[in-house]
């Protein structure tokens, strides 16, 4: 079992709706989750964080935690075609521990 | 404030040779995390730095190498290069404060070729 699993995609979202992105992982220890943007070619770029269970909204995207299932996951709304991008998760388990990447899921916008 | 810069951003090698990467990393910045990342594998964690000292360590052979200076400047190096080791090399900076978030910032990275 992967320590950052997410659905590798690609996933069509339609111009304007939401885009839903999912992420589990399988340490129960883990306390602090991060969301990445990667464009084709370029690094990748940090959009969100999230530590605590609920939601965090920040603009467009929101991150949700559920900790009891192991489960991050991020929305944006009124997608755009400039969302079109890989979506990266990633996870960690204490201030000194390393961080564990997700294989990303690749989103696209159709206008 | 000036995000993280990586030297050289290209690099074209041939087999058996070595490298030496460099990354800085955002001023005031002290740890500093090194990723391979290729079309197949993803985002692979190679190591980081903290305060000079190396904390945590990925699953990769000992050619790869690395070090951190007391400026927080980090240097990776690969040594004997291998056709697979082709891919482009991520440096990434964090804060590193009591919040324990530590959230990474990247650099544009370094594209290694080996032919």
């Amino acid at each position: 079992q992967k320590e950052v699993e997410q659905n590798s995609g690609p996933l069509s979202v339609p111009e304007g709706a939401i885009a839903s992105l999912n992420c589990t992982y399988s340490d129960r220890g883990s306390q602090s989750f991060f969301w990445y943007r990667q464009y084709s070619g370029k690094s990748p770029e940090l959009i969100m964080f999230i530590y605590s269970n609920g939601d965090k909204e920040d603009g467009r995207f929101t991150a949700q935690l559920n900790k009891a299932s192991q489960y991050v996951s991020l929305l944006i709304r009124d997608s755009q075609p400039s969302d079109s991008a890989t979506y990266l998760c990633a996870v960690k388990r204490s201030s000194a521990s390393k961080i564990i990447f997700g294989s990303g899921t690749r989103l696209s916008i159709r206008p | 404030k000036a995000g993280v810069t990586q030297t050289p951003r290209y690099l074209i090698k041939t087999r058996g040779q070595q490298v030496t990467l460099s990354c800085s990393p955002i001023s005031g910045h002290r740890s500093v995390s090194w990723y391979q990342q290729t079309p197949g594998q993803g985002l692979q964690f190679l190591f980081e730095y903290f305060s000079e000292t190396q904390r945590n360590k990925g699953n990769f052979p000992g050619r790869f190498s690395g070090r951190q200076f007391s400026n927080s400047r980090s240097e990776m190096n690969v040594s004997t290069l291998e056709l697979g080791d082709s891919a482009l090399y991520l440096c990434a900076s964090s804060l590193v404060d009591g919040r324990g978030l530590n959230e990474q910032f990247f650099g544009p990275g370094t594209r290694l070729t080996v032919l």
